[in-house]
């Protein structure tokens, strides 16, 4: 089974920050991640699908990079609204996720 | 515009059997590339993956879930129905359905509401 990890577990940050969180693998998943955000009460959101594919009407400052077992996810300037918690997602499996809060 | 319903009982007692159906619109499963899978997250805690179905009846299984889960879809209905045995407290948690396109890969690009299920006695 492949095991997915997220760094760091909880980034206190302030708005306009540049903000990057770091999922690995167990093993190489080629590209195949994707990036969720999540809010309090509501479904994820998905923002990245194949490491670096902006979901449709996901804003520009959100960026994904990596391939094999490393990807990152980059959040170029921190808005009010980018506040909440990000999970990675291989085919079968999530990470444990990377809450973001206001520092 | 695709949307996604999941339902099924809020309150199950350990040991039973959960059902939980998902009742899509705005796209068919039958189409090439299309899947449905479920989700689940406890309260407080990560999202977990437990199994996803494919327009050509393909099924993926959570590896540490398989023996308890079964998925099914009814293309006519426009339905996808998870059944869970033997359920435990443990399994108290929101089951989301959600949407995977041949262009997102295994990501799920349009999410169900959720619902919340809890178990016990």
């Amino acid at each position: 089974d492949i095991q997915m990890t997220q760094s760091p577990s909880t980034l206190s940050a302030s708005v306009g920050d540049r903000v990057t969180i770091t999922c690995r693998a167990s093993q190489s998943i080629s590209s195949w991640l994707a990036w969720y955000q999540q809010k309090p009460g509501k479904a994820p959101k998905l923002l990245i699908y194949k490491a670096s594919s902006l979901e449709s009407g996901v804003p520009s400052r959100f960026s994904g990079s990596g391939s094999g077992t490393e990807f990152t996810l980059t959040i170029s300037s921190l808005q009010p609204d980018d506040f909440a918690t990000y999970y990675c997602q291989q085919s079968t499996a999530f990470g444990p996720g990377t809450k973001v809060d206001i520092k | 515009q695709i949307t996604l319903k999941e339902s099924g009982p809020t309150l199950v007692k350990p040991t039973q059997t959960l059902t939980l159906t998902c009742t899509f619109s705005g796209f068919s499963l039958s189409t090439s590339g299309v899947g449905v899978g479920w989700i689940r997250q406890p309260p407080g805690k990560a999202l977990e993956w437990l199994a996803l179905i494919y327009w050509d009846d393909d099924k993926r299984y959570s590896p540490s879930l398989k023996s308890r889960l079964t998925i099914t879809k009814d293309t006519s209905k426009n339905q996808v129905v998870l059944t869970m045995t033997n359920m435990d407290p443990v399994d108290t948690a929101t089951y989301y359905c959600a949407h995977r396109s041949i262009l997102h890969r295994d990501a799920f690009d349009i999410w169900g509401q959720g619902t919340m299920v809890t178990v016990s006695s």
